[in-house]
This record gives structure tokens, C-alpha cells and sequence, in this order.
């Protein structure tokens, strides 16, 4: 239990596109879930909280009209990096989160992680 | 500024020895402190949510402990195996419910 995918796994594109990557949890309702940024040797960033049905709630200097988050299920998120530039070439990573505490016995603050989208943009 | 520090950076050990790493944490605002193992490839991996003070959890050979009062948890292997190779993320979650991260302990196990 407890799964979640992300795709794709890696992305290659031109400056000035759009790239979507998608975040599901495969067996488990995710009410909230979480997108991360990792720079090379740097921790795992926070971006954006969302709640399933509302609008993600943004860090601190994190471009909201750049970063696209979309949590329109109960399963599934998606992050569309708008007009990408070289600078936003980075290790993307969802997890989500069942508030109400998945059957596995996890405490309901367990966060379950994607395996990561890493961007390349040229 | 929340800051998460994990020593050290990296770990080479030979099969069998046992290790220990440390995560420092702020002590104010404590609501959870998370531990991750993150094989390459892969998704991180939930090992333990700790939240009291003086907790102590095992899975395996792997054990926490958490001293929310001086803010630091320590993860322990025990006999270590080859398949132990991993980064090892620790997570402060405050009050607030977002994760902080530590850089990640590298740890590296020869047979």
C-alpha cells in the first residue's frame, strides 16, 4: 500500500515550453499533496501544498503563475512548469498524504513519494 | 529561517559494522520528526514518524530516537548490509504541517 508514481521519470525540452508532470497515489486517497524542487546537493525544497478542490497554497518565492499545480482528484496532481528556462532544470518530486491515515498503520503525517521527474531544459 | 542539519554528509562502512547518524532540529514549534531512506531510482521510502520526546522506534535493524528538548534524533543500523546502501533523510514538520529537509546522510555499505 501506500504508492504513488510520477511521470514522466525524466523530461528533456526546448526553452519557452510547457512541461506537465503528473503525481497519483495508486491505492490511497491523497486529500493533500506536496511538490518538492532538489538542486544538485541541496535538500528537498518545498514549492506548494495542495488540497484536493482548492487552489495550492505557494512558498515563499515560489512563481505560482510559473508553477501550474492542478489537484483536481482525490489521486491525482499535476505540476506544469510554464515557459520553462534553463534555471528551472531541477529533480522535481510529489508526495502525497491520506489525513485520515491510510490502512497500512502509518501515522496520518506519513507523507508516500513519488520516485521524481528530473527537468532538463535547454 | 528553519534549519535541518544531518552529519555527516557521507558514510562508507564494510558489511556488519553498525552506524549511527544525527539529525539536528529546531526545538521550538516541534510537531513531528520524519526519517526517510532513499535508494536511487526510487521513491523515498517512510521509516519512522517520531513525535514524544525520548521516543525510541524500531523496524529491523534500524532504530530512532528523538530529544525534542535539545532537537536532535539519531538513526542506528545495526549489522549493516550492502542492501542498507541508501541517502537517509531526516524531516522536521512543524506546527505548521510542511516537512523540512536535512541535506540527506549518504551511507554506503562494502560486502
Amino acid at each position: 500500500g501506500a504508492v504513488v508514481s510520477q511521470h514522466p521519470s525524466r523530461v528533456i525540452c526546448k526553452s519557452g515550453t510547457s512541461v506537465k508532470i503528473e503525481c497519483r497515489s495508486l491505492d490511497f486517497q491523497a486529500t493533500t499533496m506536496f511538490w518538492y524542487r532538489q538542486f544538485p546537493k541541496q535538500s528537498l525544497m518545498l514549492m506548494a501544498t495542495s488540497n484536493e478542490g482548492s487552489k495550492a497554497t505557494y512558498e515563499q518565492g515560489v512563481e505560482k503563475d510559473k508553477f501550474l499545480i492542478n489537484h483536481a482528484s482525490l489521486t491525482l496532481s499535476t505540476l506544469t512548469v510554464t515557459s520553462a528556462h534553463p534555471e528551472d532544470s531541477s529533480f522535481y518530486i510529489c508526495s502525497a498524504r491520506d489525513i485520515l491515515g491510510i490502512p497500512s498503520g502509518d501515522p496520518p503525517e506519513t507523507q508516500y513519494f513519488g520516485p521524481g521527474t528530473r527537468l532538463l531544459v535547454l | 529561517i528553519l534549519n535541518v542539519e544531518q552529519s555527516p554528509q557521507s558514510l562508507h562502512v564494510q558489511e556488519g559494522d553498525s552506524t549511527n547518524f544525527t539529525c539536528s532540529f529546531p526545538s521550538s514549534n516541534f510537531y513531528a520528526l520524519h526519517w526517510y531512506r532513499w535508494e536511487t531510482a526510487k521513491s523515498p521510502e517512510a521509516l519512522f514518524v517520531m513525535t514524544l520526546n525520548g521516543d525510541e522506534k524500531k523496524k529491523g535493524r534500524i532504530s530512532a530516537t528523538l530529544n525534542t528538548k535539545e532537537g536532535y534524533s539519531y538513526l542506528y543500523i545495526k549489522g549493516s548490509q550492502p542492501e542498507d546502501s541508501a541517502t537517509y533523510l531526516c524531516a522536521f514538520n512543524n506546527q505548521g504541517g510542511k516537512l523540512i529537509f536535512g541535506q540527506g546522510t549518504e551511507l554506503s555499505v562494502k560486502p
